[in-house]
């Protein structure tokens, strides 16, 4: 069942210690998504990549990027880790198509639970 | 942008009954309406899911209804059972040429009564 891959499951850091959440995907999807869920919330995406294409919410906070090296990894960076941020971080994948029908289910990781300290 | 609203917030039924869980959308482009289930520190994972094409889906206890004109999606589960306790997540999106982001409703805590 381990699909999409997260590590490591539990992180802590401490205030403003960069610190690098990893997704990894065994699906060959060609879209990757960055979520951010805190207690009893949505998750709300932060962003996400069209193949190599990558799509930054209008309100994700510039202490967050990502790289996706190769179609099968993805990471999330935060910069500088304020309290704010302490939450449950979730990576999923879909395979879609620029033309014609596409898939559009979104397969989630286990995610990586933050602490800041 | 789409915005999806979910209700009620948190939902309480004896088991064995049945419960029933109601999002709607705001943009009528949406045609793919997923539902996921969170249990406590889990992943979301898809349960059911349907496209504007149809007006209902079922697989087993669960059934998921769709009204296009009203803009209105349901979930529907029978004969609840313990493990069923969760909360569940609508969405939506428009699928195809390219759209590919969910829109999720707030969620629904699930709890059902021995």
């Amino acid at each position: 069942d381990a699909m999409v891959i997260q590590n490591p499951r539990y992180q802590v850091t401490q205030f403003g210690k960069p610190v690098t959440l990893s997704c990894s995907q065994t699906l060959n999807h060609n879209v990757m998504y960055w979520y951010q869920q805190k207690s009893s919330q949505a998750p709300k995406l932060l962003f996400h990549y069209y193949d190599k294409d990558f799509n930054n919410e209008a309100d994700t906070p510039d202490n967050f990027q990502s790289r996706r090296p190769n179609t099968s990894f993805c990471f999330l960076d935060i910069r500088s880790p304020g309290l704010g941020d302490a939450a449950m971080y979730l990576c999923a994948t879909s395979r879609l198509r620029r033309a014609g029908p596409s898939t559009d289910t979104q397969y989630f990781g286990p995610g990586t639970r933050l602490t800041v300290l | 942008g789409e915005n999806v609203e979910q209700h009620p917030s948190t939902l309480s039924v004896q088991e064995g009954d049945s419960a029933v869980i109601k999002c709607t959308y705001s943009d009528s482009a949406s045609n793919y309406f997923p539902w996921y289930k969170q249990e406590l520190g889990k992943r979301p994972q898809l349960i059911i899911d349907i496209r504007s094409n149809v007006g209902e889906k079922k697989d087993q206890r669960i059934a998921v209804t769709l009204n296009k004109t009203a803009k209105h999606f349901s979930l529907h589960i029978t004969e609840t059972q313990p493990e069923d306790s969760a909360v569940y997540f609508c969405a939506a999106s428009r699928a195809n040429f390219g759209n590919e982001k969910l829109t999720f409703g707030t969620g629904t805590r699930l709890t059902i009564i021995p």
